[in-house]
């Protein structure tokens, strides 16, 4: 069974870089018919979508970066210069090839302050 | 400022039928079949219920049910039942590198 798992720091300081993995267990990164990503929900709002590894969202494409690493079957987020609007609880994600999310992560709450 | 436009909320009593709407435009919703519908209860992660406008993943009920006219996505639930009061959110591909546009979202009140 598909799980994903999201770890990081709950707490970043502004100005400087979030840093976010998520581990996947059950099924291969590697596999070509699914690509891996984010989304984030601010406390209380709707959900956002960040990327995954090949497209990201284009109001935060200069700050994202999101990356594999297949030997560990993982992915990660890196989301620099943060402010307060980028609290949020960060869900990692499996994505279809048609979009559709079908696979969640549990999230993680990331709050920016110093 | 979503992309896509849902009401913020709907409700229903038990044993109704509810639609909840997703408006998007010629770009998104109107040009592709990539329609999904989520749902979210309180401090837990979004569920797929409906993917490519109208299927059900397996294990979500039929009474969800999807559709399309044009721009418009539509998820209706039928029967309604206490455990359907949950958050929904729609989705569609937008065709350029943004990808993926999320609706508002709505929160569905069982009566």
């Amino acid at each position: 069974q598909l799980q994903l798992q999201e770890s990081g720091p709950g707490l970043v300081k502004p100005s400087k870089t979030l840093s976010l993995t998520c581990l996947v267990s059950g099924d291969s990164i590697r596999s070509g018919s699914f690509s891996w990503g984010w989304v984030r929900q601010p406390p209380g709002k709707g959900l956002e979508w960040i990327g995954t590894v090949s497209y990201y969202n284009l109001s935060l494409k200069s700050r994202v970066t999101i990356y594999l690493d297949s030997s560990k079957n993982q992915f990660f987020l890196d989301l620099s210069s943060v402010t307060a609007a980028d609290t949020a609880i960060y869900y990692c994600m499996r994505q279809g090839m048609t979009t559709a999310i079908d696979h969640w992560g549990q999230g993680i709450l990331v709050t920016v302050s110093s | 400022q979503s992309a896509l436009s849902q009401p913020p909320s709907a409700s229903g009593s038990p044993g109704q039928s509810v639609t909840i709407s997703c408006t998007g435009s010629s770009s998104d919703i109107g040009g592709y079949n990539y329609v999904s519908w989520y749902q979210q209860y309180p401090g837990k992660a979004p569920k797929l219920i409906i993917y490519e406008v109208t299927k059900r993943p397996s294990g979500v009920p039929d009474r969800f049910s999807g559709s399309k006219s044009g721009n418009t996505a539509s998820l209706t639930v039928s029967g309604l039942q206490a455990e359907d009061e949950a958050d929904y959110y729609c989705t569609s591909y937008t065709g350029n590198s943004n990808l993926v546009a999320f609706g508002g979202g709505t929160k569905l009140t069982v009566l």
